[in-house]
């Protein structure tokens, strides 16, 4: 089955810090995959997106590749900021006429510190 | 526009009540969804809507029901609430089949239920 294994967290970082949050799937056939972010007392906003292999989604300074040959798609920051503490997901989604799949992580909580 | 909107905010039962969430969204959107959100856990689909009339079941749709008789309003039911079902729910929608593959949801602000 479709599955999604991100790292645990927290993750705590200074400002200006490198991010690197991990994320792994499994799935049959090709699913498109995602990020979204969520701030307190918020729902879910999407961060960025990739739809097919060796593509890169990038918004905010964020930015994560689909790699196909390891199943993966780490999101990756150069210089998080304070206003980056959130929590992070990664998701995958499949959609099958009548059984569509959308399939999250438990979510990263980071925090960065002034 | 409103955008999604959820209702109540927050609510307490106890096992075995039975109560409607209610989820409506004003930007004619065919495409709606419930998810609930457990701690360490990421969201997980309950049961999703294509359009009026169409409902499919997600990864976790036990215990609730829903029905879609117009495109603004998606409600999802729980017919006798266990302890299990302590969470917080959000709905989500999107223009269509085509937006939502494309991860463009738009989350309301969430229902945080707590069944004693």
């Amino acid at each position: 089955g479709n599955s999604v294994t991100q790292m645990e967290g927290p993750v705590t970082l200074s400002e200006e810090a490198f991010l690197t949050i991990n994320c792994t799937y499994t799935a049959t056939g090709y699913p498109s995959l995602f990020w979204y972010v969520q701030y307190p007392g918020e729902g879910l906003q999407l961060l960025l997106k990739a739809t097919k292999a060796d593509d890169k989604g990038s918004n905010k300074g964020f930015e994560a590749t689909y790699r196909k040959e390891t199943t993966s798609f780490h999101l990756e920051k150069g210089s998080v900021q304070v206003s980056d503490s959130a929590v992070y997901f990664c998701a995958l989604i499949q959609l099958m006429n009548r059984d569509d799949k959308i399939i999250f992580g438990k979510g990263t909580r980071l925090h960065i510190l002034p | 526009n409103a955008g999604v909107t959820q209702t109540p905010k927050f609510q307490v039962l106890k096992t075995g009540q039975s109560m409607t969430l209610q989820c409506a969204q004003d930007m004619n959107h065919e495409y709606m969804s419930w998810y609930r959100q457990d701690p360490g856990m990421g969201l997980r689909l309950i049961h999703y809507s294509v359009g009026a009339g169409i409902t499919d079941q997600g990864e976790v749709p036990n215990g609730y029901n829903v029905s879609r008789s117009t495109t603004e309003d998606f409600p999802l039911r729980l017919l006798s609430a266990a302890p299990s079902q302590t969470s917080v729910y959000f709905c989500a929608s999107t223009f269509d089949r085509g937006t939502a593959l494309g991860g463009e949801q738009f989350f309301g602000p969430g229902t945080r239920l707590t069944v004693l």
